[in-house]
């Protein structure tokens, strides 16, 4: 079964400043799709970003970019020119190419603190 | 369409109670999932539907949640008897079945906040 990993429960940034979120993850598969999502206090998840496991090229959202390294089965967030609306928890998550077999899977989540 | 419904927001019930809540996704996705999160946690699976079929449900479905989605529209979790440890916030989202929805990741609702007291 794959598994994510979040190893920094929590994380702080000063405003205007760029933050990394770390995350791994375990799977046997070679195509697959990983996301960033963000949880704001009001709760409702919302995808950040999203990165396709046989691309090399590292996708990039405005602010947001991650650094995709398959080998080492590392998919980290980097949060550029840091806002006070960034403040949340964010979530890695895995999911498989193929649709038809097992659902999203997160990870325990790294709460960003973003200080004015 | 408004994105996906959850209803109610909070719930506070004693324990032993049965509560039921219920998620309304969006309307084209044919896929609808039902995940749990304690605090400070991630979202763990549940279960999940394609239309009306279930298809896969966790370990941590124990018999005393039942969830269906009838006609493949909205759907509904229920909790028997329930338990303190049941706390928890129920999250549902919904996708696509396609390859292209695996890519557009979920769309979430803002849950269900079940407080059992």
């Amino acid at each position: 079964a794959q598994t994510v990993t979040q190893s920094q429960p929590e994380m702080s940034v000063q405003e205007a400043e760029t933050v990394t979120l770390s995350c791994t993850y375990d799977t046997s598969e070679s195509d697959y799709y990983l996301f960033w999502y963000k949880q704001p206090p009001s709760r409702q998840m919302i995808l950040v970003i999203r990165q396709e496991a046989y691309k090399q090229q590292n996708a990039t959202e405005n602010r947001f970019s991650v650094n995709f390294q398959k080998a080492a089965k590392s998919f980290s967030l980097k949060i550029s020119d840091s806002q006070l609306g960034d403040a949340a928890m964010y979530f890695c998550a895995y999911r498989t190419l193929y649709s038809g077999n097992t659902p999203l899977v997160f990870g325990k989540g790294t709460r960003l603190s973003v200080i004015a | 369409d408004t994105g996906v419904s959850q209803d109610p927001r909070h719930k506070i019930t004693k324990r032993g109670q049965n509560v039921t809540f219920r998620c309304d996704p969006i309307s084209e996705h044919n896929r609808l999932y039902w995940y749990r999160q304690t605090l400070g946690q991630g979202p763990e699976f549940l279960t999940y539907f394609q239309n009306e079929a279930q298809l896969e449900k966790s370990r941590l479905l124990s018999d005393r949640f039942s969830a269906e989605r009838p006609k493949g529209s909205f759907s509904t979790l229920e909790i028997q008897r329930t338990e303190q440890g049941d706390s928890a916030m129920y999250l549902c989202a919904s996708s696509t079945n396609s390859v292209q929805g695996a890519w557009g990741g979920y769309t979430f609702g803002s849950g269900t906040r079940l407080t059992v007291v």
